[in-house]
């Protein structure tokens, strides 16, 4: 079966660093997406990883490991902005192309 | 302007009525999706549509209905609303290179 596992909540202080998990079982690989969604709000893109390793962009950075089925979402230099659900999506190559994780919950506090 | 608009945003139906879902985008993808999210849920695959002539069942494609009336128009119909079909509905848009665009999501509820 295809399958994605996340965390269902964090919680992390302002300033400091969190690692969200991702581990997924899908029929194939085409990539793997993390999307920040804000209470009440659309899904928008944060990063795209289809290779090893780890793509920076600022404070948030992705890594991947495709022989592990296995990514995290590494955000830094926390920011009370930055409590949002995080969705994990992996692109297989079967009918459906994107199948979304349930999202992990993160609560930034002062 | 907005690439991807959903209207109604907010909507409270009856069961037993038929509803209509719009959705427009202009950023000229061939390929658009229906989701909906339930709380504590990820998103569920309703629909999909690679291009006008093309539609396909999600995971979850039972009492709903779609239509894609151009490029830049793809519609969600409930047929005959139930109120476990209280939810938040998103269209999004893909690129060929997997990234989607969602629209700003209508809350449904069916009462």
């Amino acid at each position: 079966g295809q399958n994605i596992d996340q965390p269902t909540e964090m919680t992390a202080t302002e300033g400091a660093i969190v690692q969200i998990n991702c581990t997924y079982q899908t029929s194939g690989f085409n990539g793997l997406f993390w999307y920040q969604q804000h209470a009440g709000e659309a899904p928008t893109f944060l990063s795209y990883n289809v290779l090893d390793g780890l793509e920076e962009k600022g404070r948030f950075s992705s890594f991947l490991s495709r022989s592990k089925g296995y990514s995290y979402l590494l955000l830094k230099e926390l920011q009370m902005k930055d409590s949002a659900s995080y969705l994990c999506a992996v692109v297989n190559t079967g009918g459906f192309k994107t199948i979304f994780g349930a999202g992990t919950r993160l609560f930034v506090k002062a | 302007d907005a690439d991807v608009t959903q209207t109604p945003r907010n909507r409270i139906t009856k069961t037993g009525k038929r509803i209509m879902l719009e959705c427009s985008q202009t950023k000229g993808h061939d390929r658009m999706y229906w989701y909906r999210q339930d709380p504590g849920l990820g998103l569920q695959l309703i629909y999909y549509s690679f291009d006008v002539k093309d539609i396909n069942k999600g995971e979850i494609s039972d009492g709903y209905s779609v239509s894609r009336q151009a490029q830049a128009k793809f519609s969600l119909s409930l047929e005959s609303a139930i109120p476990n079909q209280t939810a938040l509905y998103f269209c999004a848009t893909e690129t060929e290179y997997n990234e989607q665009f969602f629209g700003p999501g209508t809350r449904l509820t069916v009462l």
